[in-house]
């Protein structure tokens, strides 16, 4: 069973860096890219980035570029996600994600984890 | 960057009824779509990809259609667990992102 389990919720102050893990288990970590999806309170999703774990190569989105960093840990199956300057804006649910499903294609999201509440208060 | 409308905002309906959604995209995305249900507190799920492929363990009553730029998921007859909020979302090729709409929440009439 594909399990993608995320590190628990985060209390920062703006200006502070979080760093969010997901580790996976049930699929070889190296096999599929790992995403990260940003949802504020009641609002959409948006896509962030990604790794890819066999060679650590990353795609950020523009919107994120230059404050998020994506990382992947072969050696305990693990993804992480770090975003810098934190500003009440950032204060949101984050969902790591990977393929490796009954779709068979890159482009979609077959699993997800559980989600990480990540609060950006003075 | 391609960029994904859904229609309507919000859909009241009762149990029982037809529920048919929009996705439309600003440009081609062939049939490379795929639509998410997320529920409350919950990560979304996959219901449909390659625009009218059923994921694993999706209920026949989900379907998905369309090609190009106009894209519709219905639910035939709406089950008490349908009412969630649903998402289109593709992949660009140039520059490489993945992009959702803003999605339609499915609510009880």
């Amino acid at each position: 069973e594909v399990q993608l389990v995320q590190s628990g919720a985060e209390v920062k102050k703006p200006g502070a860096t979080v760093k969010i893990s997901c580790k996976v288990s049930g699929y070889t970590f190296t096999d599929y890219y790992m995403h990260w999806v940003q949802q504020a309170p009641g609002k959409g999703l948006e896509w962030m980035g990604l790794v890819d774990p066999e060679d650590g190569e990353t795609i950020y989105a523009e919107k994120f570029q230059g404050r998020v960093t994506i990382t992947a840990d072969t050696s305990t199956d693990t993804a992480y996600m770090e975003l810098s300057s934190l500003r009440s804006e950032d204060t949101a649910v984050y969902y790591c994600a990977t393929e490796g499903g009954s779709s068979h294609n890159p482009y979609y999201f077959d699993y997800w984890g559980q989600g990480t509440l990540v609060t950006v208060s003075s | 960057e391609i960029v994904l409308t859904q229609s309507p905002a919000t859909l009241s309906l009762s149990p029982g009824e037809r529920a048919t959604l929009s996705c439309r995209a600003s440009q081609s995305v062939s049939s490379y779509l795929a639509w998410y249900q997320q529920k409350p507190g919950q990560a979304p799920r996959l219901l449909i990809y390659d625009a009218s492929n059923r994921a694993t363990g999706i209920p026949a009553r989900f379907s998905g259609s369309g090609s190009g730029t106009d894209f519709t998921l219905t639910i035939s007859s709406l089950e008490p667990e349908d009412f969630a909020v649903y998402y289109c979302q593709q992949r660009s090729n140039w520059p490489p992102a993945w992009t959702f709409g803003q999605g339609t929440k499915v609510e009880i009439k």
